[in-house]
C-alpha cells in the first residue's frame, strides 16, 4: 500500500498567484518526483530529486520551483501562475532498487488539479 | 533523443486477450515498466521487466527483448474494469523513469 500524500487535491486560483502544491510519502523513499498531465494525455517530468537538498530539473521545469528538505517532503511552487498551468500535477516516489534484484516502481499521489482563470 | 513508441489507442472485446507493445530509444536502459492509469486517477505500477523474457502477474503478463529495444503488456480475459491507459516506462542511465505516451484501451462488451 503506497502512502504518498497531496494537498491539495483541487485548486482554483487566478493568474499572478504564487502557490505551492504540498507532497509527503512515508515509505522512506529516496527518489522523488513531480509530473505535469493533461487528461489523457503524456506525463511530463517537471523536477525529480535524488535525496535531501537533491534537485533537477526535467523536461517542463520552467516557472516551477522544488526543495528537499526532508526526505518526505517535496513541494512544487509556481511563482507566478498562468492559465497555461491549468492542469493535474502528479507527485511520485521509488525506492533505489537495482534491477536486477526487482523494481524501482514509482508510487503516485492521488495527484492535484489545478485550474488558473 | 530518448524516446518510447506506443500505439494511442487499442480496442478489445470482453474476454479477450490484447498485446500492447512498446519500443524504445533511451540514453541507458535499467527495465521496463508498466503503468495503468484510470482516468482522473493517478498511474499504478502492474509490472516490471529487469532482463529478457516473461513475467507473468495474474491475467496480466510482460515481456522483453533487451537486443530489440522492445516489450509488451499482455492482458487476458479482458474484463471492462481493465478499460484504461496503459503507460511503458523506461529508467534511463540518468537515473530518471521516461514514460510512452500512453495507449488508451477501448473495451467493448
Amino acid at each position: 500500500e503506497a502512502d504518498i500524500y497531496q494537498t491539495p487535491r483541487y485548486l482554483v486560483i487566478g493568474t499572478g498567484k504564487k502557490i505551492t502544491l504540498e507532497c509527503s510519502q512515508t515509505m522512506g523513499h529516496d527518489k522523488m518526483y513531480w509530473y505535469q498531465q493533461d487528461p489523457g494525455m503524456e506525463l511530463h517530468l517537471i523536477h525529480y530529486s535524488y535525496g535531501v537538498n537533491s534537485t533537477e530539473k526535467g523536461d517542463l521545469s520552467s516557472e516551477s520551483t522544488v526543495s528537499r528538505i526532508r526526505t518526505e517532503h517535496f513541494p512544487l511552487t509556481l511563482e507566478s501562475a498562468r492559465p497555461s498551468h491549468t492542469s493535474q500535477y502528479l507527485c511520485a516516489s521509488s525506492s533505489v532498487v537495482g534491477y536486477e534484484q526487482g523494481t524501482d516502481t514509482q508510487y503516485f499521489g492521488p495527484g492535484t488539479r489545478l485550474t488558473v482563470l | 533523443g530518448q524516446s518510447l513508441e506506443q500505439p494511442s489507442e487499442v480496442t478489445a472485446v470482453e474476454g479477450a486477450i490484447v498485446q500492447i507493445n512498446c519500443t524504445y530509444q533511451t540514453s541507458g536502459f535499467y527495465g521496463l515498466s508498466w503503468y495503468q492509469q484510470h482516468d482522473g486517477g493517478a498511474p499504478t505500477f502492474l509490472s516490471y521487466n529487469g532482463l529478457d523474457g516473461l513475467e507473468e502477474t495474474g491475467r496480466f503478463s510482460s515481456f522483453l527483448s533487451r537486443s530489440d529495444s522492445y516489450g509488451y503488456l499482455l492482458l487476458q480475459e479482458l474484463q471492462m474494469k481493465d478499460s484504461a491507459s496503459y503507460f511503458c516506462a523506461v529508467g534511463d542511465r540518468d537515473d530518471k523513469i521516461i514514460f510512452g505516451k500512453g495507449t488508451r484501451l477501448h473495451i467493448l462488451p
